[in-house]
């Protein structure tokens, strides 16, 4: 059973559309996150959800906006798409402090 | 501010070479620290954790990191490496008792493994 799971794998758009990408987790978990990984691998952490409550909010622009209906979902809503937009997004989930799960991954491509 | 370094950009190693890649945290209270690893074209996967006890951790894959507090480190080991362990491993680091289960990764250290 797949633990984290993300939709769609794969994303291509044109600028200024709006995107969202969607994420489960059947593991129970509290929290739930929205990393960006950059060209060079970079992981940023985007936002993190606490039982449906945002509790971290890195500088990332307001085009991005999450929304947790459940503490089993955390999805990621992207306005006026940009080309630097264009990365892998990872959805994660933890319990505590014991490490993340992470999903496989939302490759978003912008035109 | 809590940091993770990993100092190796790029390793390259032939096959059946040893493997130690160095990872160096800067927080002052008690954490639990990971290694993840993510093959091309994939997601991050748990290598390995220390939540506490025997400092010298074994996970996957023939892995194995040793936690030396007093030099705020948790380096990776391998002593025979594949050319399928060649991948992105990510060192990182949670603070076991911040309320917002920030966890906060390294930059990363490509591994190239030649066959």
């Amino acid at each position: 059973d797949t633990a984290v799971s993300q939709t769609p794998k794969y994303l291509v758009t044109q600028m200024g559309n709006d995107k969202s990408i969607k994420c489960e987790q059947n593991l129970g978990h509290d929290t739930m996150y929205w990393y960006k990984q950059d060209s060079k691998k970079f992981l940023k952490i985007m936002f993190s959800y606490n039982n449906k409550e945002l509790i971290i909010n890195e500088t990332v622009p307001n085009r991005f906006s999450p929304k947790s209906p459940d503490k089993a979902h955390l999805n990621l809503h992207i306005n006026s798409l940009e080309l630097g937009d264009s990365a892998v997004y990872f959805c994660a989930s933890s319990q505590g402090s014991r490490g993340h799960f992470f999903g496989p991954g939302t490759r978003l491509t912008v035109l | 501010a809590q940091s993770v370094s990993q100092h190796n950009h790029h390793v390259i190693l032939s096959e059946a070479a040893s493997l130690e890649l160095g990872c160096n945290y800067s927080y002052g209270g008690t954490v639990n620290l990971f290694w993840y690893v993510q093959y091309p074209g994939q997601h991050l996967q748990l290598l390995l954790k220390y939540f506490s006890g025997d400092p010298l951790v074994k996970g996957i894959k023939g892995f194995e990191a040793e936690f030396i507090k007093s030099k705020f480190s948790f380096n990776l080991r391998k002593p025979s490496v594949q050319w399928s362990d060649t991948a992105e491993y990510f060192c990182a680091v949670t603070p076991v008792y911040s309320s917002a289960s920030k966890i906060i990764f390294g930059s990363g250290t490509r591994l190239s493994i030649r066959p």
